[in-house]
């Protein structure tokens, strides 16, 4: 069935580092990526997304490109900030469904 | 624009009783989708409704249900309350197009805490 894989948190990374967090998915058809943030006490935030292959989302210095080829929307920043220290969703939705990945947890040392 | 909000922020109950919580989404969105977050557990899809009628359901029990209203807010009740519904219970919203509705990102309110004793 249709599912969403992303690496297990937590992740700790210092300020200034490289980040990547990945995220596969398996589904039928051509599904829109997307990547959420889920800041303490928060509901979820639309971070990025990409609506078909080879798009590349950004925001906030966050990236993600949509691979078809390796059913893959990795996300990655240059340099992490203490206030990047969230758990981040990444998600597909189709037509008739939308799943979440089950969330990593990021902290950023000073 | 004002976001999607949730009511109430809190909610206490023992259990065997009822919850009902509330979701107003952003104006203009007609499709609502209600999740539970356990602690520490991603995000569990429960129910989507769209132009008041349920569209599809999560892997939860009957006594998980809801409805959306004509002016396209939603409740979400959960009857026979157990000590494992205690979660942070998500509403999100989107505007529902037309063959474009699954690039719709969804917008999220803060969520309701329900602690059951």
């Amino acid at each position: 069935g249709d599912s969403v894989t992303q690496m297990e948190g937590p992740v700790t990374l210092s300020e200034e580092a490289f980040l990547t967090i990945n995220c596969t998915y398996t589904a039928t058809g051509y599904p829109s990526l997307f990547w959420y943030v889920q800041y303490p006490g928060e509901g979820l935030q639309l971070l990025l997304k990409a609506t078909k292959a080879d798009d590349k989302g950004s925001n906030k210095g966050f990236e993600a490109t949509y691979r078809k080829e390796t059913t893959s929307f990795h996300l990655e920043k240059g340099s992490v900030q203490v206030s990047d220290s969230a758990v981040y969703f990444c998600a597909y939705s189709s037509a008739s469904k939308i799943i979440f990945g089950s969330g990593t947890r990021l902290s950023i040392r000073p | 624009e004002a976001g999607v909000t949730q009511s109430p922020t809190h909610l206490i109950k023992t259990r065997g009783q009822q919850a009902t919580l509330r979701c107003s989404p952003i104006s203009g969105h007609t499709s609502v989708y209600w999740y539970q977050q356990a602690l520490g557990l991603g995000l569990q899809f429960l129910l989507w409704y769209d132009e008041g009628e349920e569209r599809n359901r999560g892997n939860f029990p009957p006594r998980f249900s809801g409805r959306q209203f004509p002016n396209y807010s939603s409740e979400l009740n959960v009857n026979a309350l157990e000590l494992e519904d205690s979660a942070l219970y998500l509403c999100a919203s989107t505007l529902r197009g037309h063959r474009a509705y699954s690039n719709q990102p969804q917008h999220f309110g803060d969520g309701t805490r329900l602690s059951i004793l």
